[in-house]
């Protein structure tokens, strides 16, 4: 069975640092996806990751894969208040490219105070 | 339509009561998807549709939870004699083929 853990569940940090929130999963997949969720809100997308090594970034966010480890990272460098959010990493739960649906983590509730 | 659209956007249910969501996908989209959010934890899978098959309906809890896609495209997920802990936000989402899934705004559900 598939299962998809993120670290921390809850990270509060100030304004203009750096953190990083991982996502490990425990069966091979061929792709993993990152989305953010805003209170009362849907899920919105952030990043496709399809290979190892492959690193994507998007503004203050950069997400990375290793597949080998199983893990992968999202990456806030100099945190922005309105980065704040849930963050959720999902795992395409069988070979065909996520057309088969995702098991999710349970998110990354994050709060950045000025 | 510009996005997933689903219906209602909040739905209050007597214990026992049965309940209808609606999923308006993307307009082409082939492939369709429901999930199940209980409040602060990640959504979970319910089961997924390719055009009007329902190719996988292992995530859904019990046999009151039934979902359809007659025509290959607004899908109908029910929820007989609804419990308490089914509340939760249902999640649709579709996607064209094995592209990236797109979610709609979901139904907040709530059994009283």
């Amino acid at each position: 069975e598939l299962k998809v853990e993120q670290n921390p569940l809850f990270l509060s940090m100030q304004e203009g640092k750096n953190y990083t929130i991982y996502c490990n999963y425990s069966t091979t997949s061929d792709r993993l996806y990152w989305y953010r969720q805003d209170p009362g809100k849907s899920l919105e997308s952030l990043f496709v990751l399809l290979s190892n090594g492959a690193v994507k970034q998007e503004g203050r966010l950069m997400a990375s894969l290793d597949t080998k480890a199983r893990l992968s990272t999202l990456h806030i460098t100099a945190a922005v208040h309105d980065l704040s959010a849930t963050y959720f990493c999902a795992v395409s739960r069988g070979i065909g490219g996520g057309a088969d649906g995702l098991t999710f983590g349970k998110g990354t509730h994050l709060i950045i105070q000025p | 339509g510009a996005g997933v659209s689903q219906s209602p956007r909040y739905k209050v249910a007597k214990r026992g009561q049965d309940v209808a969501l609606r999923c308006d996908p993307i307009s082409g989209h082939v492939s369709l998807f429901w999930y199940q959010q209980a409040l602060g934890q990640g959504p979970e899978f319910l089961t997924y549709f390719q055009n009007e098959a329902q190719l996988d309906k292992s995530g859904l809890p019990s046999d009151r939870f039934f979902a359809e896609r007659p025509e290959g495209s607004v899908s109908t997920l029910k929820i007989q004699r609804t419990q308490q802990e089914d509340s939760a936000v249902y999640l649709c989402a579709s996607s064209w083929g094995q592209g990236e899934a797109f979610f709609g705004q979901g139904t907040r559900l709530t059994v009283v």
